[in-house]
């Protein structure tokens, strides 16, 4: 099955940029999106089709996709950017939806 | 606006079943595929479950086949997930959510979520 590889964790200071990698085998091939994750609150989509901002998502979020791994970038990170983060990909040969492991933003 | 409420969730003990509720309102319900996600305590999102916007085409992840059952009313606007011979690793928030417009390879929008706990 398709697998999908995020960090951890990632830190940051306020006002600074953070990058969020997603690895697979040819994602560039695939349709990334990405989701933040409050604690206690539900999954919110924040990118999709790999650099698509849904209606309300700030600017300040964007999405690549290229050749092994996908990036979702905050810029000028603020406290309220503090939140799991999980990519997702449809997986043709499967026909099953795959996560990544998740990655815990910190801003410092 | 869009809203899921999922519903059903409890302490179950193993081996027995449960049956979880989404309702679904302020868009049409017929014609988005629907999905059920889950999150174990601490844990990142595992999809389990998908069916398609006319209930013909259902999909689910190797865990939960031949013990759960993902279904739809469309008289009532509620997605279903019938799961039977629970197992201690299927204590999660089941979440479902809906598919986006002509497509049902992403999830737009989320529930709040229901917690099913399986334990003796």
């Amino acid at each position: 099955s398709y697998v999908l590889t995020q960090p951890p964790s990632v830190s940051v200071a306020p006002g600074k940029t953070a990058g969020i990698t997603c690895g697979g085998n040819n994602i560039g091939s695939k349709n990334v999106h990405w989701y933040q994750q409050k604690p206690g609150l539900a999954p919110v989509l924040v990118i999709y089709y790999d650099t698509v901002r849904p209606s309300g998502i700030p600017e300040r979020f964007s999405g690549s996709n290229s050749r092994n791994t996908a990036t979702l970038t905050i810029s000028r990170v603020e406290a309220g950017d503090e939140a799991d983060y999980y990519c997702q990909v449809w997986d043709s040969s499967s026909d099953h939806w795959v996560f990544g492991g998740g990655t815990k933003l910190t801003v410092l | 606006q869009v809203q899921l409420v999922e519903s059903g969730g409890g302490v179950v003990q193993p081996g027995r079943s449960l049956r979880l509720s989404c309702a679904a309102s302020g868009f049409t319900f017929t014609t988005y595929g629907m999905h059920w996600v889950r999150q174990a305590p601490g844990k990142g999102l595992e999809w389990v479950a998908v069916i398609s916007h006319d209930g013909n085409n259902k999909y689910y992840t190797e865990s939960v086949k031949g013990r759960f059952t993902i279904s739809r009313d469309s008289s009532k606007n509620t997605l279903f997930l019938e799961m039977n011979a629970l197992r201690a690793e299927d204590t999660a928030v089941y979440y479902c959510a809906r598919g986006a417009s002509s497509t049902w390879y992403l999830l737009e929008y989320w529930g709040q979520g229901t917690l099913v706990t399986v334990s003796s």
